[in-house]
């Protein structure tokens, strides 16, 4: 399996703040993805980081909200801006190897926003 | 659109006993199916993936795929109680633009009772 770190691991933000989400891959990763999980939900696709580029983000996120960077290959950041209660969820990371199209997460986020 | 149905449960089998989960898929150029274990407060972890029709087994989980029928299952042998959790079934796409992309159904609640 692919080895995966987030910091932090959780944080409680007032409304009105942004927090900056890291994720770090190991080398055999070439797929980087971020979800977010509502309290009691499944996981749903923010975006897929892509290296060097712009984020491709899914419908119903955009990248004034959640910008994404991906400055290399095994590095990326995802950050939640001006946030609100309802961004309180699970914010997890995933990695999928060229040699298998499986993906693999990080231990997740876990935001509380006040 | 894509979708991914599971019953939420909670599907509580006695100690011992085999479970079964259960997962359909609306897109039928589907190509990979993949079970994830979750539990609480942790991140989705890798048990099982499947490409083609039959059974596949891997110590006491065995993933059952049916294209035709547009169903995947999951059956756990000799349930313990460290089996319970919830079971994320996840579905991606053969080829084309988003072939990468997962989509995971709500997941089943799983109570193994001693």
């Amino acid at each position: 399996s692919a080895v995966i770190s987030q910091k932090p691991s959780r944080d409680i933000c007032q409304r009105g703040t942004s927090l900056t989400i890291q994720c770090q891959v190991d080398s055999q990763v070439t797929m980087m993805f971020w979800y977010r999980q509502q309290p009691g939900q499944s996981l749903t696709l923010i975006a897929t980081a892509n290296q060097g580029s712009e984020a491709t983000y899914e419908s119903g996120f955009v990248i004034d909200k959640f910008p994404i960077s991906r400055p290399n290959l095994t590095f990326s950041t995802l950050t939640v801006s001006n946030m609100s209660p309802e961004d309180s969820s699970i914010y997890l990371c995933s990695g999928e190897r060229t040699s298998s199209d499986t993906q693999y997460f990080g231990p997740g986020t876990r935001l509380t926003v006040l | 659109q894509k979708e991914v149905e599971q019953n939420s449960g909670p599907l509580s089998v006695p100690e011992g006993a085999i479970a079964s989960l259960n997962c359909t898929y609306s897109d039928r150029v589907s190509q990979s199916f993949f079970w994830y274990r979750q539990y609480s407060g942790k991140s989705p972890e890798l048990i099982m993936s499947i490409y083609s029709n039959g059974d596949k087994e891997d110590g006491r989980f065995t993933a059952q795929l049916n294209k035709a029928s547009q169903y995947v299952s999951l059956l756990i042998r000799d349930s313990q109680p460290s089996d319970s959790a919830t079971y994320l079934c996840a579905v991606k796409p053969g080829s084309g633009a988003g072939s990468y992309q997962l989509t995971f159904g709500k997941g089943t609640k799983l109570s193994v009772i001693p």
